[in-house]
């Protein structure tokens, strides 16, 4: 069982519009939680990394949230451009522990 | 500075023959991990090296799957014998520590094509 779920699968939003994405994990003990951004035919390139202790992290139009208490984070995109159209990838790494566990992604597309 | 540098960045293969991936780390990083990512579906670790040694391959086919990091050059991922289920993209990281979370840089992948 994937310890990491991310919805939705995918959204369309229009350009200049908000949009939210979520992230539940199950990792535990848990030591950090981070947000990538893979665009297609690219490698992941990392937008926020965030500890149990931290709640919110920002990135330009990029925030992050966390609650290391019900295991959930989002990240939410603030007037979405053409180039936000990616995969969003929430990774989480447990304690006294190298490896991450990844979820598979939420694919959101901008439109003009 | 340049980054986690990968190639070829795609790769056709015929069933039967060998693939081999190169990844050379960001300067200084000492650290590589090998994935494979399917379509629709999330990375999946397979192989954690470090210079001459392998940490944990417990991610990795126990058959025909090999990778190495040399003391010099790059660390090679091999698939002898491929199949079409190995058709996938595989991403390399490297990072200055095992716990180098912030440092941690992703290649931009091989996508291998078994026809």
């Amino acid at each position: 069982k994937n310890q990491v779920e991310q919805s939705p699968q995918s959204l369309i939003i229009l350009e200049g519009k908000n949009c939210t994405l979520q992230c539940n994990y199950t990792v535990s003990p848990f030591s950090n939680l981070r947000w990538y951004k893979q665009d297609t035919g690219r490698g992941p390139v990392s937008l926020t990394i965030m500890t149990f202790s931290e709640n919110t992290k920002s990135n330009g139009r990029y925030t992050a949230t966390l609650d290391a208490d019900t295991k959930q984070s989002s990240l939410h995109i603030t007037a979405s451009q053409l180039s936000d159209s990616a995969s969003y990838i929430c990774v989480v790494r447990g304690s006294n522990d190298y490896k991450l566990s990844f979820g598979a992604g939420t694919t959101v597309t901008v439109r003009a | 500075n340049a980054g986690v540098m990968q190639n070829p960045r795609h790769l056709v293969r015929r069933r039967g023959q060998e693939a081999r991936l190169r990844c050379s780390p960001v300067k200084g990083h000492s650290h590589v991990y090998w994935y494979r990512q399917l379509p629709e579906e999330g990375l999946k670790f397979m192989v954690y090296l470090q210079k001459e040694n392998i940490i944990d391959e417990s991610g990795m086919p126990k058959e025909r799957f090999s990778a190495e990091f040399p003391k010099e050059g790059p660390s090679i991922l091999r698939i002898q014998q491929v199949v079409r289920g190995d058709s996938a993209a595989y991403f390399c990281a490297s990072s200055p520590w095992d716990r180098g979370d912030y440092g941690y840089t992703f290649g931009s992948g091989t996508r291998l094509t078994v026809v």
